[in-house]
């Protein structure tokens, strides 16, 4: 199996709602990685998790929250969002965040949209 | 910032004929990847180079790597109507800005 899975695959949600993204993955991979897509731009990456431990946090605002609550799952919580938070929210694993890069398998995203 | 440029931000062809994308990277890297990315989707992993490789095939996919000038290139011979996408090279997980690829069929 080498499928990453995201849901929901859209989500419409207002600037006061609380929501959360899902990721899993049943490769055995230890890193996973939140990414943030504006249309026609790179991803850019969020965070990192390895081995369920938070090592890359980009500067993300605070009302973006992630958790590792075991190997296969990652969640990004999301609280008091803004309109410019609209995006394609991507995740993806790899065996590991060793200094070499390993092939990261993505999901397919959820489209985000806040109003 | 550690992003890469990819060169042209945009490309039109005609099926059958070749599609070639430059990379260039800042920083010093262990290995490059190329992805593709078909419009609002994941992206789809398709070939990794080390760097200690200065060329590498899969099917109709050619990469090449220049260490000395930071650069990768990504040819993609006799396209087809399904190749378009947008294309993506990354190092260290920093994406590059990537290639628009339009194949008119």
């Amino acid at each position: 199996d080498t499928e990453v899975t995201q849901t929901p695959k859209h989500l419409v949600m207002g600037m006061t709602n609380k929501k959360s993204l899902k990721c899993e993955q049943h490769m055995g991979h230890r890193a996973m990685y939140w990414y943030k897509q504006k249309a026609k731009k790179p991803p850019e990456l969020m965070f990192v998790y390895s081995y369920e431990k938070l090592s890359i946090n980009e500067s993300v605002p605070s009302r973006f929250s992630p958790e590792c609550p075991n190997s296969s799952l990652l969640n990004l919580h999301l609280h008091a969002l803004q309109p410019e938070d609209s995006a394609l929210y991507l995740c993806a694993s790899s065996q590991t965040t060793s200094g070499q890069v390993d092939t990261q398998y993505f999901g397919p995203g959820t489209r985000l949209t806040v109003l | 910032s550690q992003q890469g440029e990819e060169d042209p931000q945009a490309l039109s062809i005609q099926e059958g004929e070749n599609a070639t994308m430059n990379c260039s990277y800042k920083t010093s890297i262990n290995n490059l990847q190329w992805y593709r990315q078909n419009s609002g989707r994941g992206l789809v992993h398709l070939i990794l180079i080390r760097s200690n490789e200065r060329e590498k095939h899969s099917g109709r996919l050619r990469v090449t790597l220049d260490t000395s000038k930071k650069s990768s290139s990504l040819l993609i011979t006799t396209s087809r109507a399904a190749d378009t996408a947008s294309y993506f090279c990354a190092t260290i997980v920093i994406f590059g800005q990537g290639t628009e690829l339009s194949v008119k069929p």
